[in-house]
């Protein structure tokens, strides 16, 4: 099974907007961590964010913020004011505490931001 | 600090050839890992290490090898190269101990088997 579902391929966004990413996920650690990773047409992998499933409150940096509804196990990503430079693939991860302690991404997401 | 870097940046090889990709990290991270980034996929793990004499297998490891000799290093061994493992190879490094335990990603290596 999927350990970690991003359902949309491709996403538009206007200049100025909000958008939101999907993900979602599948373990039974009960510790665990989820991240967001951005990665330009350059190709390195740049951080963005990270919640902990111990976490009360969703995680926020600048821009991004994650929507964290754990009962759902869904880690969306919101970005607000969206800039042409947001213009990128973005993954979802997770990190599980028992095991190998990697991430485990998932497919990725395009957005692309419209002027 | 130059983080983590990876060598090459680009490699061409034909199939059966073997070679090293090398990944050297400076912020003394106890633990490494070596994902691999194939057309449309995410990252998935070949191996990795807890630390300096420490390896272990993750998801997809057949065609690999590597050690950990030191806490700086980790390089990735191509024994006979074969058309499926071109892709796009990143080293990775974190700390364990820290709260996020973020990964941080090296430049990646992009590697073409002929």
């Amino acid at each position: 099974a999927q350990k970690i579902t991003q359902t949309q391929p491709g996403m538009f966004v206007q200049e100025k907007e909000a958008v939101t990413l999907d993900c979602t996920y599948d373990t039974s650690d009960p510790s665990y961590g989820l991240f967001w990773y951005k990665q330009p047409s350059s190709g390195e992998m740049i951080f963005l964010i990270y919640q902990g499933s111990y976490d009360q409150q969703n995680a926020t940096e600048g821009r991004y913020s994650l929507n964290f509804q754990k009962a759902r196990k869904s880690a969306n990503l919101v970005i607000s004011a969206s800039q042409l430079g947001d213009s990128a693939m973005y993954f979802c991860a997770m990190r599980e505490n028992l095991g190998r302690r990697a991430l485990t991404f998932g497919s990725g997401t395009r957005l692309q931001v419209q002027p | 600090n130059a983080g983590v870097t990876q060598t090459p940046k680009f490699q061409v090889l034909k199939t059966g050839q073997s070679m090293t990709l090398q990944c050297a990290q400076d912020m003394n991270h106890e633990y490494m890992s070596w994902y691999r980034q194939d057309p449309g996929m995410g990252l998935r793990l070949i191996h990795y290490s807890v630390g300096a004499g420490i390896t272990d297998q993750g998801e997809v490891p057949n065609g690999y090898n590597v050690s950990r000799s030191t806490t700086e290093d980790f390089p990735l061994r191509l024994l006979s190269a074969a058309p499926s493992q071109t892709s796009v190879y990143f080293c990775a490094s974190s700390r364990p101990g820290s709260l996020v335990h973020e990964q941080f990603f090296g430049p990646g290596t992009r590697l073409t088997v002929l």
